[in-house]
């Protein structure tokens, strides 16, 4: 079952945050961000692994709360580059699954 | 440069028609995965391979067959069984470690008519 990310679209000007939520009726035993440009193949962000654990680069960074299974992506101060299709996965027994994706829009 | 190339980028079949997409990997990934793609609808497995001559199916099976004869290669064949074939397909890669990235190919469009 594939995992459910909220909100599906997104618009934001230039500066400003965002927040992308992922969550799973299963367990989720690790958690992909990946994000694609229109008609390009996704570009692998960052991979959580533990419950509690954090990670960033940049203005992007990730939590991941094993006991609610959920995740959430955090984009901060937004720059035009970050518009695309962000999507969550999750890796079980090597079938790699994905949510339906997160639309963001950044407008200058 | 090591990679994972799909090939064609477009293509157009007639109703009725099997058709095969290809997928390249040089990157030495033990891991291979397709994914279809719809507006709206994310990105739905299809099948996956952990090694060569073994592979599962994914969400999505029906109408869709795969072979995994070599490592560095996974074809996806679309069956005149499946409904609604026209699609972007994705191909990805990955080291079967816990916790290792994707890597994708730029996708094929496929168009049915």
């Amino acid at each position: 079952q594939q995992p459910v990310q909220s909100p599906q679209a997104v618009i934001l000007r230039e500066g400003e945050d965002a927040v992308i939520n992922c969550s799973s009726s299963k367990a989720l035993y690790s958690v992909h961000w990946y994000r694609q440009k229109h008609g390009e193949a996704p570009v692998f962000l960052m991979i959580l692994l533990k419950g509690g654990e954090q990670k960033g680069h940049d203005k992007i960074s990730a939590s991941f709360n094993e006991k609610k299974q959920q995740s959430s992506l955090y984009l901060t101060a937004s720059q035009l580059s970050y518009s695309g299709t962000y999507f969550c996965g999750t890796a079980n027994t090597g079938k790699l699954i994905f949510g339906q994706g997160t639309t963001l829009q950044v407008k200058p | 440069d090591g990679g994972i190339t799909q090939s064609p980028k477009y293509l157009f079949r007639k109703e009725g028609q099997n058709v095969t997409l290809s997928c390249e990997q040089n990157l030495n990934h033990d891991a291979m995965y397709w994914y279809r793609q719809d507006p709206g609808q994310g990105l739905r497995l299809i099948y996956y391979s952990q090694i060569v001559n073994d592979f599962q199916k994914g969400d999505i099976a029906e109408g869709y067959s795969v072979s995994r004869e070599k490592k560095e290669s996974f074809p996806l064949t679309v069956t005149s069984a499946q409904k609604n074939p026209t699609a972007f397909y994705l191909c990805a890669s990955s080291i079967t470690s816990p916790g290792t990235e994707a890597f994708f190919g730029q996708g094929t469009r496929l168009t049915v008519v």
